[in-house]
This record gives C-alpha cells, structure tokens and sequence, in this order.
C-alpha cells in the first residue's frame, strides 16, 4: 500500500520566491496534517485538516503560510514569500480517525531551503 | 496545555546492550494516547507504538518494551539488545482524546556502537 506522498523531496529556493509542498494522504484517510521540523523548535503542527476542512490553523507562522486541502487526495502547504527562517524539513501526516487521535503515518518530507 | 519532556538529549551505547528512553508528558485531558516514532538518519518518521491512557498494560514487540505508567506519567521506552540499526532520533507524543493533534518531546538522539 502507498503511503503517504509528499513532492518535492528538496527544494531549493531564493528568498522571496513562493513555494508550493505537495501532499498525498494515505487512501482512505480523513484527517491530515502538515508539520515543521527544525534543530531550535523541533517538530510543530502548522494545521491539520478533517474531511478537507481546515479544523486548526493555529500553528501556521504568519501569513506568508497557507494550506488547503481540496479533495480528499491532495494537500498544498504555501509559502509566499518565502524567507531564510523557513528553512526546514516539512512533513505532511495523514490519519483514519476525525475525533479520537488515531495514528498519524508521516511522508518523507521536504526539505526546504531557502538562500 | 499539554506538554512532553524526554529529558535524555543524546544516548550512546555499545551493541547489546540494554537501554531506556524516558518520556514524562504533562496533560489535563481524562482520555489522550501516547505515542513513539523513530526517525533513522534518512530522515522519515516511523510509527512504534499508541497507547491510550486507559490501557496501562507494558507491551513488548520483539526488542522493544514499553512501560506505562500514570501515577508518573511516564511512558518509557525500552530497547533490549540494542543494535546499530537502532540508532535514530525517537519521539515521545501525546494526542488529546478529541482533537487529533499531537505534541511532540523534543527527542531523544540514540547511538549505537558496533
């Protein structure tokens, strides 16, 4: 089975550019989630969705970031415009249950660089 | 508001030798679950284990152990007969019973020498 599916792998950008992560959740997953890991701050939720609505944006930085989730296959996380702290490993989470905390499986990430 | 410490920043071992990573978490939630994930050099995040606060039973798989406890709030993490495929970074998190969300300790780096 797939799991969960995330492009790029790495990007490489100039500050000031937009960005644009891609996710594909595990089939049948109702629940998804994009976290941030850095050294300083470690992993930390920027927004997790139920059913394609967004359910806690709490996390996003500012509002250089976006999210949104249009069908029940696809999320977009992005960053416009991008800055140098925004470097970072970016996973995309996704989860069977809405309510209860059911397991959440991790993509492998993206790398983002930002020059 | 919930909170996870694993207090252990880095710990390094020989091969087969035994070894406990601790997580104490923090919660004002009746019903929540705790979880580990192992992320290896190559950087994915790999589910370990869930428990839920009513279940403090220890559980064992292969190598692993977990232990449970509420009076402490710990849920600790044992590797029996460590290897060197065990070295990784290993996270401790704590899910509310009704939100989904997850908070994080900030890791425990283990190596493990030959």
């Amino acid at each position: 089975d797939a799991g969960v599916i995330q492009s790029p792998r790495h990007e490489v950008t100039e500050m000031g550019q937009e960005v644009t992560l891609r996710c594909k959740p595990i089939s049948g997953h109702n629940s998804l989630f994009w976290y941030r890991q850095t050294m300083m701050r470690g992993l930390e939720l920027l927004i997790y969705f139920n059913n394609n609505v967004p359910i806690d944006d709490s996390g996003m930085p500012e509002d250089r970031f976006s999210a949104k989730m249009p069908n029940a296959s696809f999320s977009t996380l992005k960053i416009q415009p991008s800055e140098p702290r925004d470097s970072a490993v970016y996973f995309c989470a996704s989860s069977q249950a809405g309510v209860n905390t059911d397991t959440q499986y991790f993509g492998p990430g993206t790398r983002l660089t930002v020059l | 508001a919930q909170k996870v410490t694993q207090a252990q920043t880095e710990i390094s071992v020989v091969e087969k030798e035994d070894v406990t990573l601790d997580c104490v978490y923090e919660t004002r939630d009746t019903t929540y679950y705790l979880f580990w994930y192992k992320q290896p050099p190559s950087g994915e995040l790999v589910f370990l284990i869930r428990r839920n606060s009513f279940d403090e039973q220890n559980e064992i798989s292969g190598r692993y152990s977990w232990n449970f406890q509420k009076s402490t709030s710990s849920f600790n993490f044992t590797i029996t007969a460590s290897q060197v495929v065990d070295s990784a970074v290993y996270f401790c998190a704590h899910g509310s019973g009704n939100t989904g969300k997850l908070i994080f300790g900030q890791g425990t780096t283990l190596q493990v020498k030959p």
